[in-house]
């Protein structure tokens, strides 16, 4: 099975602009997650989607959003990009059904804000 | 609030050591769900092992083991005759179900270093 793949893999904005990171999970997973990462806040819950629906969200301004194809693949964007996004965006897949079940991550795309 | 401590940053130790690696967490649920993750200097965090709130069971897998107690909102795992290919970061992280959901909280990670 093809592990999630996350692209792009490495990503230079300024401030003020936006992205869009897009996430394929793994094949029959139809929760997606998404983490932002950073040395100092350590591994931060942002969102996760099933079933195209967003079922839960961590502490993010609105700036960023993301949403769910009926192909399970997902997307986040971040608008009106700070210089404190950057970051390591992490995307993980598991089954999603009743109980979390082990989340495959991808090799995440790395966010720089200048 | 949920919350999961790893109070070690960095461990460093000599290979074939056994190490420990402690986390300990507080929710308010009965029901909640318990991982361990692993991600070595290539950056893709991997799934180690997941544990519910109702099976307190100790688990050992190869040199790996870990040892959950409600009573001490702990779940530590333990590293038996360390590797150098051990070495990473590993994030204890704990789910708990939330409006139709589940939110995953993970700890702050302890970096392991072995050394040969």
């Amino acid at each position: 099975k093809a592990g999630v793949t996350q692209t792009p893999r490495y990503l230079i904005k300024t401030r003020g602009q936006q992205v869009t990171l897009s996430c394929s999970p793994i094949s029959g997973h139809r929760s997606v997650s998404w983490y932002q990462q950073t040395p100092g806040q350590g591994l931060q819950f942002l969102f996760e989607y099933f079933s195209e629906t967003q079922r839960n969200k961590g502490n993010f301004p609105g700036r960023f959003s993301g949403r769910q194809f009926s192909n399970s693949r997902s997307e986040m964007n971040v608008s009106t990009l700070e210089l404190g996004d950057s970051a390591l965006y992490l995307c993980a897949s598991s089954l999603g059904d009743y109980s979390p079940g082990e989340q495959y991550f991808g090799p995440g795309t790395r966010l720089t804000v200048t | 609030a949920q919350k999961v401590t790893q109070a070690q940053t960095e461990i460093s130790v000599v290979e074939k050591e056994d190490v420990t690696l402690d986390c300990v967490y507080e929710t308010r649920d009965t029901t909640y769900y318990l991982f361990w993750y692993k991600q070595p200097p290539s950056g893709e965090l991997v799934f180690l092992i997941r544990r519910n709130s109702f099976d307190e069971q100790n688990e050992i897998s190869g040199r790996y083991s870990w040892n959950f107690q409600k009573s001490t909102s702990s779940f530590n795992f333990t590293i038996t005759a360390s590797q150098v290919v051990d070495s990473a970061v590993y994030f204890c992280a704990l789910s708990e179900a939330e409006t139709g959901g589940f939110k995953t909280i993970f700890g702050a990670g302890t970096r392991l270093f072995v050394k040969a």
